[in-house]
This record gives structure tokens, sequence and C-alpha cells, in this order.
């Protein structure tokens, strides 16, 4: 099992141009949440979704939004990018079966969003 | 409002020497709190959370309430603990983990 598998690794935007990020939860795991981890801080809560739903949301704009495929897997869409958004995005991925689970996360290696 | 805080963002050690890393928590309910781990060219990882009460690669954590803390705790630091480490918390019925900015440890020989 590649466990959580994010893709592209790095890559770079102008402002104001869109960005897609993909990601693959774990085997056996149903809930992808969405981190973003700007440098050296610690991650921050983007969005949850489960069962192809926003699950939960924090405290982030409309300009990121995301979709889940029936197959768990998910995206990260950013609108309008901003010099402010370069960051390190992680995705986790969790399993609502397991009691608490939600919050057990296996986390990705990311992928570097550099905004000029 | 929930929020972690980790006062020291680098901690250096020797080797054989006790480690205690720093996480305060302000939240009004009952959280959930957790300690990821990141190691060098690592994914982040989970070490330890409270209601396991377990002991992890030597590591402890308590939960003290009235302090709203939940330091981690080793006797004697390896040079392999040397990674970043999160305090992380959970709400009741939260599906968010709100996370410290972290501490470098490194653990010298």
């Amino acid at each position: 099992d590649a466990g959580v598998t994010q893709s592209p690794t790095h890559l770079i935007k102008t402002r104001g141009q869109q960005v897609t990020l993909r990601c693959s939860p774990k085997s056996g795991h149903d809930t992808v949440s969405w981190y973003q981890q700007a440098l050296g801080q610690g991650p921050q809560f983007i969005f949850q979704y489960y069962e192809e739903e926003e699950r939960q949301r924090g405290n982030f704009p409309d300009r990121f939004s995301g979709h889940q495929f029936p197959n768990y897997s998910s995206e990260l869409n950013v609108n309008a990018l901003l010099l402010g958004d370069s960051a390190l995005y992680l995705c986790a991925s969790s399993s609502a079966l397991v009691l608490s689970g939600a919050n057990v996360l296996t986390f990705g290696a990311g992928s570097r969003l550099t905004v000029l | 409002a929930q929020r972690v805080t980790q006062p020291e963002k680098l901690l250096s050690v020797f080797k054989g020497a006790p480690v205690e890393l720093k996480c305060n928590y302000s939240y009004s309910g009952s959280p959930e709190l957790f300690w990821y781990v990141q190691y060098s060219r690592q994914r982040l990882q989970l070490l330890l959370r409270h209601i396991s009460r377990e002991s992890i690669k030597g590591f402890t954590a308590d939960l003290n309430k009235g302090e709203t803390s939940f330091h981690l705790k080793k006797p004697f630091a390896q040079e392999e603990d040397s990674a970043m480490y999160y305090c992380a918390l959970s709400g009741f019925n939260d599906y968010k983990l709100s996370f410290g900015a972290g501490t470098t440890v490194t653990v010298r020989a």
C-alpha cells in the first residue's frame, strides 16, 4: 500500500491563476482532509470530505474548493491565486468506521505550491 | 475558539538526557489531544493520542485539564528522536485538527 498519494509534488503558478491538487487516500480509508502548511507553521485545516460531501470547513475563503469522487479520491482547487497561497498543501486520509478515527490521520507527502 | 501553543520552536538535548516538549491548549470543552511527528524526509505521522494512554517509542504524554497542557516526555532521548513534533487538538464532534507551530528537537551525541 502506497499510503496517501498526492500530485503534483511541486508546482509554480502566477497570481490570478487557478490550481488543482489531487489526492488518493490510503487503502481502506474513506475520508479526506486538506491542510495548508505555511513555512514555519503547523498545518491549518482547510476542509474535510466524506461521502462526496464537504463535512467541515476551516477558515478559508471560497476561492478554496474541493471535491471527493466515488473512489474516495479528492481534489483541492484554488482560484485567483494570491502570493500568500504559497505553501505546502497536505492531504490526509482517515476512516469514519473507526471510533474517533476521523482525527487519526495518515498524511501524504504534500504538494508544494509557489505563487509568483 | 481552540488554540494550541508550543512555546519552544527549537529544543536541543544530549543523548540519554530527558526531553520534554511543552504543549498548552485553549478549548472550552473536553478536547482530544494528539502528538504528531515528522522525521527528516518522512511524512507527518501520528505519535500518540491521549485517549490511548500508550507509551510510543518511549514517549508519554499526560493530559492535564487543570493546566490545559499535554506535554510530551521521554526519560532518555535517542538520536533517532531528532524530528519536528506537533501538538494537535480536536474538539468534541469536531473533524478538524488544530496544530501548534511545532518544536524541532535535536538530540546530540
